[in-house]
């Protein structure tokens, strides 16, 4: 079936030190969709990519859709305590169907 | 305020009894859903619903039920049947023309 995946599961870093999460789709996806959750919080929508090589910026966060529509990646630059939390991705898939990846956890030691 | 509003936020109960969340929204969409999270997992969608009247089974359905009688309002009963149902279950609804999900701030179910 179709999945969404992300890497890493885990990743704790430094405060200042940079942190990437990628998304990867076994299919083709329409858009896709990124999402925080703080510890104890629930998912807040935070950037949705369409175009085929899109990239997006808000402040620190760097988001990236690929080429193929199947793979997107989260860069977050001089990470901050206020970062830590769960970072999902969620693609859309043709038959518009959203589908969310298991998260990655970003934990940032000061 | 506009939002998705679920209750209760944490729920104790015996294992054989069955459970109802609550789950309402003022914001007019169309489309609810309701997912399951488990400790340091991802989302898995239960079960959703595009109209009033009319639901469809997500990927883990055993053992839950729902009913979409009113376009705010989307509760999830978790029945006996549910073999594991202690975890956080998360309500989210979109506009259906829509692209973003919004979330409600959860429930947590711990079964005794």
């Amino acid at each position: 079936g179709q999945q969404v995946m992300q890497i890493p599961q885990y990743q704790h870093v430094q405060e200042g030190e940079d942190f990437t999460t990628y998304c990867n789709s076994s299919t083709t996806l329409s858009n896709i969709q990124w999402y925080k959750q703080r510890p104890g919080g629930h998912p807040v929508f935070l950037i949705q990519l369409v175009k085929s090589g899109e990239v997006k910026k808000q402040k620190r966060l760097t988001f990236q859709f690929g080429e193929a529509k199947k793979n997107s990646a989260l860069h977050i630059t001089a990470t901050q305590t206020t970062d830590v939390g769960t970072y999902f991705c969620a693609g859309r898939t043709s038959y518009d169907k959203v589908i969310f990846g298991p998260g990655t956890s970003l934990s940032v030691i000061p | 305020d506009g939002g998705i509003t679920q209750s209760p936020k944490y729920l104790f109960r015996k294992e054989g009894q069955n459970v109802t969340l609550s789950c309402e929204q003022n914001l007019n969409h169309d489309a609810m859903y309701w997912y399951r999270q488990d400790p340091g997992q991802g989302l898995r969608l239960i079960y959703y619903s595009q109209i009033v009247n009319d639901f469809q089974k997500g990927d883990i359905a055993e053992g839950y039920s729902v009913s979409r009688e009113k376009k705010e309002s989307f509760p999830l009963t978790v029945t006996s049947a549910q073999k594991n149902p202690t975890a956080f279950y998360l309500c989210a609804s979109k506009l259906d023309s829509g692209n973003t999900i919004y979330f409600g701030e959860g429930s947590w179910l711990t079964v005794v």
